[in-house]
């Protein structure tokens, strides 16, 4: 039973599309994350939700715009893609950041490739 | 200044080996603090938290200088199945009062035959 799921785990798409990426968590946590990998494979948080509240918005271009329709669900829409794009994104939830503890845990990542 | 920094490695190191990767971060009142482990192409998962006191869990040792602000992980005997990336991971409070994970760049390990 996989406790952190997004999709799709692929996603080929052109230039100037738009396409989301979708994320749930069974875990009961309170906060979920997007981050993004790029080609140096270094791990950069993107945004941050809080019992479907945004919190941390780690200045990003706002083509892209997160969405939580609930506190087990982080969404992820890109418009206009860029070749600049292309990374892999990683959702990931935790309980009780606002105390400092906890593990975050990760999604399996989707590989976005624009073209 | 990164807020997380690693020596990116490589390490090569032969089987049974002992390596050490050593961790500094900048924010002091960073709370929490984590080695996590990425497989190429996969996601990060933990590999262990890091305690005030120092922790170990089997063959893997992590430390935390508080004053000297770095953190440390140590593989002894080290197995070909060792061979990924561990990523340094720091629990900082962010400018909107709620804490988010800082990841260092990583230190590829790889274990030779």
């Amino acid at each position: 039973d996989t406790a952190v799921s997004q999709t799709p785990k692929y996603l080929v798409t052109q230039m100037g599309n738009d396409k989301s990426i979708k994320c749930e968590q069974n875990l009961g946590h309170d906060t979920m994350y997007w981050y993004k990998q790029d080609s140096k494979k270094f791990l950069k948080i993107m945004f941050s939700y809080n019992n479907k509240e945004l919190i941390i918005n780690e200045t990003v271009p706002n083509r892209f715009s997160p969405k939580s329709p609930d506190k087990a669900h982080l969404n992820l829409h890109i418009n206009s893609l860029e070749l600049g794009d292309s990374a892999v994104y990683f959702c990931a939830s935790s309980q009780a950041p606002s105390q400092g503890r906890g593990e975050a845990f990760f999604g399996q990542g989707t590989r976005l490739t624009v073209v | 200044r990164k807020e997380v920094e690693q020596d990116p490695g490589p390490f090569n190191v032969p089987e049974g080996a002992t390596v050490a990767f050593n961790c500094t971060y900048s924010n002091s009142a960073s709370q929490s603090f984590f080695w996590y482990r990425q497989d190429c192409r996969k996601e990060p998962k933990l590999l262990m938290s890091v305690y005030s006191s120092g922790n170990e869990d089997g063959r893997f040792t992590a430390q935390l200088n508080r004053a000297s602000q770095y953190i440390s992980l140590l593989i002894r005997d080290s197995k070909l199945s060792d061979s990924a990336t561990y990523l340094c991971v720091v629990n900082i409070l962010s400018t909107s009062g709620t804490y988010k994970y800082i990841f260092g760049t990583g230190t590829r390990l790889k274990v030779l035959a």
